[in-house]
């Protein structure tokens, strides 16, 4: 069946660290993946994409992925968070020619950020 | 940059009574769809329509639920005889293709069930 899974539903770290989002998933075709980022009150707002090519994608506000086959993840990163990123994080994994149209979310990671 | 719009921001409807969620996806795009989001659990396929008819529906999508593309640039989700589980965050989102091209999500409508 297919499936995302991230393991972590919090995460704190402290403004100026690094952060690493895991991301696993489960899906037969090869997979579209995205990180999508919802801040409070706010809609789902698209940080990065990966359909093919160069396994380390670079997104929006300074984040990053790598696509790993291997361990079938789609870990998230940033090398310095700022208090901005606090929000809650999915993973979603899109049709790859497999016929369907949907999306698949991840329970999301919610991250707090201290000053 | 383009986006998709949502109206209401927060709806808030008595149990039994009927609910439209309306949405303006981003103009070039060809495919639609509904996604909810209960607190606290993850977000959830509802429904994706192109050219007029719906092409997929999970099974939270039953008879209750209805879509419809009235004009050229709305785009709407229907519930009927709400019930309290119906409560949650309904997302819109377009897409330009299906596959290589992201789905883009507007902010939402909170439907809040009394």
């Amino acid at each position: 069946a297919q499936s995302v899974t991230q393991p972590d539903i919090h995460i704190t770290v402290s403004e100026g660290a690094s952060l690493e989002l895991r991301c696993n998933y489960s899906y037969g075709a090869t997979p579209y993946l995205f990180w999508y980022v919802q801040s409070p009150g706010q809609g789902l707002q698209l940080l990065l994409k990966y359909f093919s090519g160069d396994t380390l994608v670079q997104g929006i506000k300074g984040f990053e992925a790598e696509f790993k086959r291997s361990q079938s993840s789609f870990n998230l990163r940033k090398p310095s968070v700022h208090w901005s990123d606090a929000a809650e994080y999915f993973c979603a994994v899109g049709p790859g020619g497999s016929g369907t149209y949907k999306y698949i979310f991840g329970t999301g990671t919610r991250l707090k950020v201290l000053a | 940059e383009p986006e998709v719009t949502q109206t209401p921001s927060h709806q808030v409807t008595q149990m039994g009574q009927e609910v439209i969620l309306r949405c303006v996806p981003i103009s070039n795009h060809l495919y639609f769809y509904w996604y909810r989001q209960i607190l606290g659990q993850k977000v959830e396929f509802l429904v994706s329509f192109y050219n007029n008819e719906i092409s997929e529906k999970s099974e939270i999508f039953d008879d209750q639920f209805s879509v419809e593309r009235p004009d050229g640039s709305n785009f709407t989700l229907k519930i009927r005889s709400t019930k309290l589980e119906d409560s949650a965050m309904y997302f819109c989102a377009s897409s330009e293709l299906v596959g290589n091209q992201p789905q883009h999500f507007g902010d939402g409508t909170r439907l809040s069930i009394l």
